[in-house]
This record gives structure tokens, sequence and C-alpha cells, in this order.
């Protein structure tokens, strides 16, 4: 089945650096590549989602790259603040109508005022 | 307007009691799913229901239980409750098309706690 690896597990920047997680997936038939944001306590929220037939979305101050080939892809935030900071999650779906997300273990991201 | 909402927020119980989580959605969406996510913030898949049917059911001990009465509810019974069941309990949506069916919306979590 599906395995999602997410590095880093934590990531600290200052505000207004950006910050860069990664995301490898193993079944080649995924093809929907969504990004989950979670505060504290509160419900998993999409911020911004790619299928398989773009490579690059973005979204004001968020991005997200794919690489079908190597089956990578990223998150990218520029300019951080501190409200940026949650736990992120990526995660992949053979999206044939149904998303059975595969979510990889999350990144904790800090970001310092 | 809560989009999807499951009741209760907290729940904590003794081991070996029998429990249910409910959920509901107004969004319209015609597929439901049960995820876990577990101490050290691990989402994983349990059920998923469309159109009331079951279509998802990862592996699951059969002491849970999901029901769909119809496609804006799903609920989740759990039999004889085991300290390793603590966890948060999210409930989502989401729409299917033919190949792209939509993000899923996530309930605001239930976290059981087993003592």
């Amino acid at each position: 089945g599906e395995n999602v690896e997410q590095h880093p597990s934590t990531l600290s920047v200052q505000e207004g650096d950006s910050a860069v997680i990664k995301c490898t997936y193993s079944d080649s038939a995924s093809n929907y590549f969504p990004w989950y944001k979670q505060e504290l306590g509160k419900r998993p929220q999409l911020i911004i989602d790619i299928r398989s037939n773009v490579g690059e979305k973005k979204d004001q101050r968020i991005a997200v790259t794919l690489n079908k080939t190597a089956k990578h892809f990223s998150l990218h935030i520029t300019e951080t603040q501190p409200e940026d900071s949650a736990v992120y999650f990526c995660a992949a779906s053979r999206n044939t109508g149904f998303q059975k997300l595969v979510f990889g273990t999350g990144t904790r991201l800090l970001v310092s005022p | 307007d809560t989009a999807v909402s499951q009741t209760p927020k907290y729940l904590v119980t003794q081991m070996g009691n029998d429990k249910s989580i409910k959920c509901e959605q107004n969004l319209g969406h015609d597929t439901m799913y049960w995820y876990k996510q577990d101490s050290k913030k691990f989402l994983k898949i349990m059920f998923s229901y469309n159109n009331k049917e079951l279509i998802i059911n990862e592996t699951v001990p059969n002491r849970f239980s999901p029901k769909s009465p119809d496609k804006a509810h799903l609920n989740l019974h759990i039999n004889s409750l085991e300290l390793g069941d603590s966890a948060v309990y999210f409930c989502a949506s989401s729409q299917s098309f033919r190949d792209r069916g939509t993000e899923a919306f996530f309930g605001q979590g239930t976290r059981l706690t087993v003592v």
C-alpha cells in the first residue's frame, strides 16, 4: 500500500524566513497531494493541494511542487509569520473519486518573532 | 454553521466500556470517513462510506463498527474499550466525482481517553 514519508519532523524559522517541507510517496498511482495545517487542538484544514497533471501551484505565500518521476512533493511557505506556527501534514491519494488519504508523519513548524 | 460536526468533543471512559461517537455533515457530500490521530499526531484512515455503503475498511479491530444511517451521518461505535484506543478521532467528508473527488473537510475531533 501507499507509504508517505515527511521531513523534517520539526522546523524552526525566524519570522520572514522561508520554510520548506518535503514528502516522498511510494504508490506511483497516487494522483492527488493535499497539504493540511493543524493548529493545536484543532482540526486539520486544507491549505493547498495539487493534482498529478500539474507540477507547481501557488496561493499567495504558499506553493507546492510535485515531481512525479521522483515521487516527491514539497510545501514552500515564504515570508513566514508567527501565525504559520502549526503542524503541517502532507498526504497522498489515488483520487478515484474517493479520498483515501495516506498522511505523512507531520512537521511541527515554529515561527519565532 | 459547522460543516462537519462531531459529538462528543471529549469522552473519558473506563476500560471495557462501549461508547459511540456521532458525526454529521451539512455540506451535501456523499462520502464520509473516520480517521484516528494517535498520541504522536499520526493520522490514519479507518473507514469510509459512500452513500451509506462501506468502501474503505482498513485493518481495524472488529471492536470498531461504523454505521451510516444516511449519507449525512457516520457514527462510530467502539466495544470493549482498551487503553490503546485513546486517541483523537476525526470524522471527515468529501464529494466523489468520477475521478476527481473534492478535498476532505474534517470535523473538530473527539478526544477519547480510556482509563
